[in-house]
């Protein structure tokens, strides 16, 4: 069964350095997000992409956060100077078409010390 | 803006029995879904059961059910003959497409109790 994968499943950083999530969403979905999770409580919305651009962001995905697609597989999330806050499980996820039917990664976990 | 309230943190159930999680939402849209998602224990979340704002019938996917009361914005789960890999992290969440994103509750962790 297709799924969705991500790169790397735990990543300790330290504050101030920039991180690199990946993601493989599965192949003919058209719509990609990422979520992240701290200490397994609420999931918190960041990021939706669609055709190449953000179709929506949250309060949390400020200036230090970018996503792009840099070709036609991976889809990556980059944080540029780390806080000890971004400490958290990052979810990556992809829909087919635009109605929440999530397929979701296994997480990435991002330790900064 | 959307919102999902689950007021149930923990639950437990005893195996074989049923159990029902809670739910809320508040959405000004008129076209929605509503989703429950699992997460087992350091695990991805996935789906558990869909539900389309504009059906009346509530919907169903083997042991689980939904009681969807579009009047009261509820969304409760209904697992029936509770197993013991039922135990984890429900989500409920609520999708409204002109938002593009899919808002998840606190989520409710759920023990099944051989």
């Amino acid at each position: 069964e297709p799924e969705v994968t991500q790169t790397p499943s735990h990543q300790v950083t330290q504050m101030g350095q920039e991180v690199i999530l990946r993601c493989v969403p599965i192949s003919n979905h058209l719509y990609f997000y990422w979520y992240r999770q701290i200490l397994g409580q609420k999931v918190e919305f960041l990021v939706s992409f669609y055709n190449n651009e953000i179709s929506e962001k949250s309060e949390i995905f400020d200036d230090q956060f970018s996503v792009e697609r840099p070709d036609g597989s991976n889809f990556t999330l980059k944080i540029r100077s780390t806080k000890l806050e971004d400490s958290a499980m990052y979810f990556c996820a992809s829909d087919r078409v635009n109605t929440g039917e999530l397929f979701f990664g296994e997480g990435s976990r991002l330790t900064v010390l | 803006a959307q919102t999902v309230t689950q007021s149930q943190p923990e639950m437990s159930v005893q195996e074989a029995e049923t159990v029902t999680l809670s739910c809320t939402y508040d959405t000004s849209e008129s076209d929605y879904y509503l989703f429950w998602y699992k997460q087992p224990p350091s695990r991805q979340m996935i789906l558990v059961i869909r539900q389309e704002a504009y059906k009346q019938q509530n919907a169903t996917e083997n042991r689980f059910s939904v009681n969807f009361q579009k009047a009261a914005k509820s969304f409760s789960l209904k697992i029936s003959d509770s197993q013991l890999g039922d135990a984890a992290m429900y989500f409920c969440a609520a999708w409204a497409g002109a938002t593009n994103k899919l808002i998840f509750g606190t989520g409710t962790l759920l023990a099944v109790q051989p």
